[in-house]
C-alpha cells in the first residue's frame, strides 16, 4: 500500500469545518483513499473512502485532487465528539487484508 | 455495518499470569481476523493474522509462544497473552474483513481490550 503523510495535530473550533489533509503522492491507479478515526480508548471507526471523485456521506466529505496525490477530509460542523485521531490510509478496495496505520492526525475540537 | 465485539473490554492481571482476549464477528463469518496492539500515544501495530483452521501468521518481532492465537470457529478468534509482564500492558484491538460476493471484504474493528499488568 502507498505511504501517506498527515500533520501530527490540528485544532478546530466547535461548529466550524475541520479540514484534514493527507498526502499520498505514490498512490497507484487501483488504490482508494480511506479515512478512519479513533476516539480515545476505542477501536478505529470507518468514515469514508474514495477513488478519484469527491465523496460525501452523513459523517464527512472527501475531496481528492485531480492528480490523486493528496486529499482532504472535511467535517462540516465539528463537534466536541469529533475529537479523535484521524487516519488516512491508501489501499486496494475490498482487499480483505490488514490495514497499515500511519501516525494519523490528532484533531482537537475546542469549545 | 458489520459488528465485531471483544471481551473483556479491560482486564488487570498480575505479572506472570495469562490473559485471554476474545474477538467475535457477530453477524458475519470471518476466516481471517487481525490482532493489533497500540501503546499510549502511538498508532496501531499489526501483531498477527489469525486464520481459521490453520496457524496464525505473526509479524516480525512478535513472539508466537507468548501471544497464542486460536481461531476456533468462523466467528471467534482468541489471543492469549502468556506469562504477562508489565511491558505487555497495552490496548489490544482485533479486526475482521466481511467477505462479500467477490471473495473480498472491508475491515471492521472491535472496541479494543485494555490490558494492565501489575
Amino acid at each position: 500500500d502507498a505511504k501517506t503523510t498527515q500533520p501530527t495535530s490540528m485544532d478546530c473550533a466547535e461548529g466550524r469545518a475541520a479540514n484534514l489533509p493527507c498526502n499520498h503522492s505514490t498512490i497507484s491507479g487501483n488504490e482508494y483513499v480511506y479515512w478512519y478515526r479513533q476516539i480515545h480508548s476505542q477501536g478505529p471507526q470507518y468514515i469514508i473512502h474514495g477513488l478519484k471523485n469527491n465523496e460525501t456521506n452523513e459523517m464527512a466529505s472527501l475531496i481528492i485532487t485531480e492528480d490523486r496525490k493528496s486529499s482532504t477530509l472535511i467535517l462540516p460542523h465539528a463537534t466536541l465528539r469529533d475529537t479523535a485521531v484521524y487516519y488516512c490510509i491508501v489501499r486496494v478496495k475490498n482487499a480483505g487484508n490488514m490495514l497499515t496505520f500511519g501516525g494519523g492526525t490528532r484533531l482537537m475540537v475546542k469549545p | 455495518g458489520a459488528v465485531v465485539s471483544q471481551h473483556p473490554s479491560w482486564v488487570i492481571c498480575k505479572s506472570g499470569t495469562s490473559v485471554k482476549i476474545e474477538c467475535r464477528s457477530l453477524d458475519f463469518q470471518a476466516t481471517t481476523m487481525f490482532w493489533y496492539r497500540q501503546f499510549p500515544k502511538q498508532s496501531l501495530m499489526l501483531m498477527a493474522t489469525s486464520n481459521e483452521g490453520s496457524k496464525a501468521t505473526y509479524e516480525q518481532g512478535v513472539e508466537k509462544d507468548k501471544f497464542l492465537i486460536n481461531h476456533a470457529s468462523l466467528t471467534l478468534s482468541t489471543l492469549t497473552v502468556t506469562s504477562a509482564h508489565p511491558e505487555d500492558s497495552s490496548f489490544y484491538i482485533c479486526s475482521a474483513p466481511q467477505i462479500g460476493d467477490r471473495g473480498l471484504g472491508e475491515q471492521y474493528f472491535g472496541p479494543g481490550t485494555r490490558l494492565t499488568v501489575t
